[in-house]
């Protein structure tokens, strides 16, 4: 079953606004990833944020992460026409040896 | 340090052949993670490997689908008499081993570009 739902499904902006989106899971968690995949391309990892983590950054992007909601949330700012692809987070659910994933949020960054 | 590596990119299968899909970890990784992603959909696991062990094939389809991670040589994820259905993009995850039981969680995981099975 899925763990993780993003929320919006589809951002569209431009560039330099910033980009925000929004991760739910079910269970507990060790903690929760986010990746990006670009179109017909694997994923590459962007970030980590562990369970007794709230806050981390990592360049443009920041991620948040509320365990009393199950809820996690990524910022990109002055976002770039080259951060257009999907994001999605990953949980680790009740610490099983594997990566759950999200359905994805597709952004679309316009010059 | 080559990262992880599949092969192919592509493969197109008629129905009722069989796919053979690659995976290369990381040097120095021993846990092999396969995962398919439907179109537009998010990647769903399929199934765990050590060497020589499957961990969890938990999302593994009963039928038509295995896996293995010999000694020697890359890990091979086999679906037998492909079926329209099961074209999508196959991953294939890496990360190191460690000593604890849930060691692989507290580290990233290294996909590899992925291979994408047409059926027609």
């Amino acid at each position: 079953s899925q763990q993780g739902e993003e929320d919006p499904q589809a951002l569209s902006i431009q560039e330099g606004e910033n980009a925000t989106m929004n991760c739910s899971y079910k269970t507990s968690i060790n903690n929760l990833q986010w990746y990006r995949q670009n179109s017909g391309r694997g994923l590459v990892h962007l970030i980590l944020i562990r369970s007794n983590e709230r806050e981390k950054h990592s360049g443009r992007l920041r991620v948040t992460l509320d365990t009393s909601k199950k809820s996690s949330s990524l910022l990109i700012t002055a976002s770039r026409a080259a951060d257009t692809a999907s994001y999605f987070c990953a949980t680790d659910a009740n610490g099983f040896q594997k990566l759950v994933f999200g359905t994805g949020t597709r952004l679309l960054v316009s010059p | 340090n080559a990262g992880v590596m599949q092969n192919p990119r592509h493969l197109v299968r008629r129905r009722g052949q069989e796919a053979r899909l690659r995976c290369s970890p990381m040097k120095g990784h021993s846990h092999v993670y396969w995962y398919r992603q439907l179109p537009e959909e998010g990647l769903k696991f399929m199934v765990y490997l050590q060497k020589e062990n499957i961990i969890d094939e938990s999302g593994m389809p009963k039928e038509r689908f295995s896996a293995e991670f010999p000694k020697e040589g890359p890990s091979i994820l086999r679906i037998q008499q492909v079926v329209r259905g099961d074209s999508a993009a196959y991953f294939c995850a890496s990360s190191p081993s460690r000593q604890g039981a849930k060691y692989l969680l507290n580290t990233e995981a290294f996909f590899g570009q992925g291979t994408r099975l047409t059926v027609v």
